[in-house]
């Protein structure tokens, strides 16, 4: 079985601070796919990213960077220099390879960034 | 192509009433997903389907609800007899075979049952 644990609830920073949010994930799978999603409050969920687990290589995107570790299962986001309008809910989300390819999500962590 | 359109946004149902929901994919995806979030919870696995056939259904998928997509390409989801618990987002995501594994998923249909 496959689960995904973001262990924070709630992040709270201030504008321009650095944020890292945590993502742990289990899965029997030898190949699989790991992900980011962004919900702003209109509810759409917005990709991010998706990573091979062949591929730990870590990955750097504007202001956005994520680091892949598959030795603790972890597949953490860092938002550097945070702005207002990345407040939104942030889901780390799980896949196996296959025809179904479903995705297993986490809970989400809900990241304030205050002005 | 505008991405993945669900139809209603907002749906306001009394307990006991059958309601449903339609999902357009992007026009070149041949997969489709239903998900189900409910408040301050991730998004959970409903159902899928590749073109037309109705590959998967979790076991979150009780009697009640029911999925098509017939000629394969918009899907509904109907649930009857609707329960409090119904009260939910459902998500409708599409993606492609040869895309890899690029979901894009549609704004939600947010469920109300009074």
């Amino acid at each position: 079985a496959q689960k995904v644990t973001q262990a924070q609830t709630e992040i709270s920073v201030v504008e321009k601070e650095d944020v890292t949010l945590d993502c742990v994930y289990e899965t029997r799978d030898t190949t699989y796919y790991l992900f980011w999603y962004k919900q702003p409050p209109s509810g759409e969920l917005v990709f991010l990213i998706r990573r091979n687990s062949f591929d730990e290589q870590n990955e750097i995107s504007g202001r956005y960077s994520w680091n892949f570790q598959k030795s603790t299962s972890s597949f953490n986001f860092t938002i550097t220099a945070s702005q207002v309008v990345d407040s939104a809910v942030y889901f780390c989300a799980l896949s196996a390879p296959g025809a179904n390819s479903k995705l297993t999500f986490g809970k989400g962590i809900t990241l304030s960034v205050r002005p | 192509d505008t991405g993945v359109s669900q139809d209603p946004r907002h749906k306001i149902t009394k307990r006991g009433q059958n309601v449903t929901f339609r999902c357009d994919p992007i026009s070149e995806h041949n997969r489709l997903y239903w998900y189900r979030q409910t408040l301050g919870q991730g998004p959970e696995f409903l159902t899928y389907f590749q073109n037309e056939a109705q590959l998967e259904k979790s076991r979150l998928l009780s009697d009640r609800f029911s999925a098509e997509r017939p000629k394969g390409s918009f899907s509904t989801l109907e649930i009857q007899r609707t329960e409090q618990g119904d009260s939910a987002m459902y998500l409708c995501a599409s993606s492609s075979v040869t895309g890899g594994f690029g979901y894009t998923f549609g704004s939600g249909t947010r469920l109300t049952v009074v």
